[in-house]
């Protein structure tokens, strides 16, 4: 049982480079989230997907795109990346949006 | 505006009890919840109160007042594999969570 599943593990990008962090569940759950976590900063919500179809902009939407494809995945874009995106990213979904979320094992980003 | 407030660091002996307060203020509230962070790992989900009240899991308990926006984590007979960051989290809709910026609990012998 694989949970929660992002894809790369790591990723160096240069300034202005674009990239998309993969994430895919195989709880048949309907809402899906990516998180950015800073030092310090806990977890702050940068895209959520309520249910397939939709997605909405969290506390931190700047500079970044979101594709709910289907049921399972959802992916986030960084069209031109930025050193303040340098961060750790967690993908998480959850059956009911408010409680007992599952967290990938995020992406580790550096942007120089 | 949203915040949560929780306590920055605790450090507490294996064996004893730790205490983990959290507030909040939202624009909405769906319950709150508490995760697990170990460093270098995901968080993982710990509890969640819907409703005022204390609810119990093994070594670790989770407290609501809703009336006061306040709830607490509570570590009973501390381990050292209990030393993670723990984040309070609530629903301030039924479709997603806040977190607060952690609380660092380090065990020591």
């Amino acid at each position: 049982n694989a949970g929660v599943t992002q894809t790369p593990k790591f990723q160096v990008l240069k300034t202005g480079q674009s990239m998309t962090l993969q994430c895919a569940q195989d709880m048949n759950h309907n809402s899906m989230y990516w998180y950015r976590q800073d030092p310090g900063m806990g977890l702050r919500l940068i895209y959520y997907s309520a249910s397939e179809g939709t997605t909405d902009k969290g506390e931190v939407p700047n500079g970044y795109n979101v594709s709910r494809l289907n049921k399972r995945e959802f992916s986030l874009r960084l069209e031109s990346a930025a050193p303040s995106q340098t961060s750790v990213y967690f993908c998480a979904s959850s059956e009911r949006g408010y409680y007992g979320y599952t967290f990938g094992s995020g992406t580790r980003l550096t942007v120089v | 505006g949203q915040s949560l407030e929780q306590p920055s660091e605790v450090t507490a002996v294996e064996g004893a009890i730790v205490q983990i307060n959290c507030t909040y203020q939202t624009s909405g509230f769906y319950g709150l919840s508490w995760y697990q962070q170990h460093d270098g790992g995901a968080p993982t989900f710990l509890s969640y109160n819907g409703l005022d009240g204390l609810e119990e899991t093994g070594r670790f308990s989770s407290f609501l007042s809703r009336s006061d926006s306040y709830g607490y984590l509570l570590l009973q007979e501390l381990q050292m594999k209990d030393s993670a960051s723990y984040f309070c989290a609530v629903g301030d809709s039924s479709y997603k969570l806040i977190f607060g910026s952690g609380t660092r609990l380090l065990v020591r012998p």
